[in-house]
């Protein structure tokens, strides 16, 4: 088992709300990355957090916003939720930003469910 | 970005049988080429890696090759264990921040 956790592990929301992820990276661990994983496909890259400044981003809208804070943990946010929102939300984290040079660490994940 | 194709997408062998996974990427200039396995309800975790100066390299039952000319690289699993059953997702990357996986492969051992 890693030392990443999320909360909370599932939750469900209705079409246009909002909604708040958390992630706890591995201790001595300074990046923090989020993935989206829709059912049957590998993770998609959201963003990823290198001492606590947003440090690349994927194809995903505005309305996916994240957090890093002082401990390194992390939040991701979702505004106006969709449908196709509805995935698995993985967050992993890694003692730098550069997945070719250091391992990444994933946590459990949140399942997110709206309807 | 990279472009990273991975076959099969299910795989069913009987137990003690090899397995094998394939993976085809774009970018040449790809060096760093990781395997996951994900196990059901929990995250993806890294089970072996291979860098682009080596051909392959093995980790007990596993194994990873590498050819560089054709842009592809295989993951391998010997003497397959029910326990070995989960999806796997190979990645290629450059130096970039944003990994971008396969699709998966499902992975089931028959005992």
């Amino acid at each position: 088992e890693t030392g990443v956790t999320q909360s909370p592990t599932h939750l469900i929301k209705t079409r246009g709300q909002q909604v708040t992820l958390r992630c706890s990276s591995q201790s001595g661990h300074n990046t923090v990355s989020w993935y989206q994983q829709a059912l049957g496909q590998g993770p998609q890259f959201i963003f990823q957090y290198y001492r606590e400044e947003e440090n690349g981003r994927g194809n995903f809208p505005p309305r996916f916003s994240g957090l890093q804070f002082p401990n390194y943990s992390s939040e991701l946010n979702v505004n106006a939720l969709e449908l196709d929102d509805s995935a698995l939300y993985l967050c992993a984290s890694s003692s730098n930003p550069k997945p070719t040079s250091v391992t990444q660490y994933f946590g459990p994940g949140t399942r997110l469910t709206v309807l | 970005g990279e472009n990273v194709e991975q076959h099969p997408s299910t795989l069913s062998v009987q137990e003690g049988d090899s397995a094998v996974i394939k993976c085809t990427y774009s970018d040449s200039a790809s060096n760093y080429f990781p395997w996951y396995k994900q196990e059901l309800g929990k995250g993806p975790q890294l089970i072996i890696d291979i860098r682009s100066n080596v051909g392959e390299k093995k980790d007990q039952r596993i194994a990873v090759t590498l050819n560089k000319t054709a842009k592809h690289f295989s993951l391998h699993i010997t003497e397959t264990q029910p326990e070995d059953s989960a999806v796997y997702f190979c990645w290629a990357g450059a130096g970039s921040y944003q990994l971008t996986f396969g699709k998966g492969t499902k992975l089931s051992v028959i005992p």
